[in-house]
């Protein structure tokens, strides 16, 4: 089946600084990326929608400056959390749609990373 | 607002037996639904799924049931064998929504 990498699985910073995350998609071409949240106990939040070439799309009361995303190629997208702080310390998942040939690509080609846990000191 | 919601956070079952994982909706736009597994240190990955106009999807030994005035959807997995154990998350979208609303996850555990 499809594989997309997320990279790196755990990350512990200090409080201030910003942390890079990756998702690549490893054998397809993804239309769309999107990034998800889970704070323990609760359910995949979705931050964040990102298609290739053109800005992401933030979900209500996510700040866009806070957590910065890029998706360059069709491969490739990076979430940025700049200047984090203890509060941001959260599961981070990504999830990657196959470029599909008919009108919409349906969720079942919807592939996610393994998720990075981010603990901010 | 938790439109998809999962009341029960953990199942134990014995293997050969059924488990049976629940899942509610508010939303009543909803017209998809899926189920996702996912195992520890991996991301989810697809299981099965049921569109609006079914009431039941079967592969293997996973059904899902979908009861639309109820807002009830419910995996069914017989037999259950240990390799089923990990976290069920239900999910729900509708035509033209690129977005997938996910439930809270419950963690299933087959014992031997």
């Amino acid at each position: 089946g499809a594989v997309v990498s997320q990279h790196p699985s755990r990350v512990i910073c200090k409080s201030g600084t910003s942390v890079k995350i990756e998702c690549r998609s490893l054998d397809f071409q993804a239309t769309t990326m999107f990034w998800y949240r889970q704070f323990p106990k609760q359910s995949l939040m979705l931050m964040a929608t990102s298609n290739e070439g053109s800005k992401a799309t933030y979900e209500q009361g996510v700040e866009k400056d806070k957590f910065l995303i890029n998706h360059a190629s069709l491969t490739l997208s990076t979430l940025t959390v700049t200047s984090a702080h203890p509060e941001d310390s959260s599961f981070y998942i990504c999830s990657a749609r196959m470029r599909d040939r008919g009108v919409s690509a349906t969720n079942e080609k919807l592939f996610f990373g393994s998720g990075t846990q981010l603990s901010v000191l | 607002d938790q439109q998809v919601k999962q009341n029960s956070p953990s199942l134990s079952v014995q293997e050969g037996r059924i488990s049976i994982l629940n899942c509610d909706y508010t939303n009543s736009m909803f017209d998809y639904f899926l189920w996702y597994k996912k195992y520890p240190a991996e991301g989810p990955t697809f299981l099965i799924s049921i569109s609006s106009i079914k009431d039941k999807n079967e592969d293997g030994r996973f059904t899902v049931f979908l009861n639309k005035s109820a807002k009830h959807l419910s995996l069914h997995i017989v037999p259950s064998q240990p390799g089923d154990s990990a976290v069920y998350f239900c999910a729900a979208s509708y035509t033209g929504f690129q977005k997938l609303v996910f439930g809270t996850g419950t963690r299933l555990l087959v014992s031997p």
